[in-house]
């Protein structure tokens, strides 16, 4: 099973700025995953990131809104931009290691606009 | 698109057995999974079913219907640590990447 880091664990931001959340596994894998989790809902998928490559974004969401990077195959980052009271959420990065392609998580990351 | 149901809350006595159902619509279904989320921390990987039947592990078993559209989580001999969400998702349409249902809080009480 893959072990997952993400950084910062939790963050309180001021509308308007951007945050950067970090993401790093312990295994080289093919495709990152980016969900978001806001209070009392379930995870919504932003990104696919895929090293060397554009990630792809799911419906709902904008590469201006969630720039993604992924210069190797042990790391990912996703910006939140410019944001909102909405943003306010949980953000997790997974990677689909396991035998049943089952995914594996990190702490996520709580960010809380104000 | 996939259409994926769990109750929002359930409550239970600890030492019981508790089921959680998850229904869902989709096409192309290619697999059911179950996750477990504590407060504050990240979804952890429960069971998986593909095939139709009971999955046992342990205290948890996971059981799958393909033609319901059907499936449920058996927790036995509950603990007071086994008050979480938990999380049904749906790999479907030949997607890798599950979409996940809302998920069920257990509350369990002693």
């Amino acid at each position: 099973s893959a072990v997952i880091s993400q950084k910062p664990s939790r963050d309180i931001c001021q509308r308007g700025t951007s945050l950067t959340i970090q993401c790093q596994v312990d295994s080289q894998v093919t495709m990152m995953f980016w969900y978001r989790q806001q209070p009392g809902q379930s995870l919504t998928l932003i990104a696919t990131a895929n090293q060397g490559s554009e990630a792809t974004y799911e419906s709902g969401f904008v590469i201006d809104k969630f720039p993604i990077s992924r210069p190797n195959l042990t790391f990912s980052t996703l910006t939140v931009s410019n944001m909102s009271p909405e943003d306010s959420s949980i953000y997790l990065c997974s990677v689909d290691q396991g035998r049943s392609g089952e995914l594996f998580f990190g702490e996520g990351s709580r960010l809380t606009v104000l | 698109g996939q259409n994926i149901d769990q109750p929002t809350e359930m409550t239970a006595t600890e030492g019981a057995i508790v089921q959680i159902n998850c229904t869902y619509q989709t096409s192309g279904f290619n697999g059911l999974f179950w996750y477990q989320q504590h407060a504050g921390e990240a979804p952890t990987f429960l069971s998986y079913n593909v095939l139709d039947g009971l999955e046992e592990k342990g205290r948890f078993s996971s059981f799958l219907s393909r033609s319901k559209g059907y499936s449920y989580l058996l927790l036995k001999e509950l603990q007071m640590k086994d008050s979480a969400s938990y999380l049904c998702a749906v790999k479907s349409g030949g997607s890798y990447i599950p979409t996940f249902g809302r998920g069920t809080s257990l509350i369990v009480h002693p």
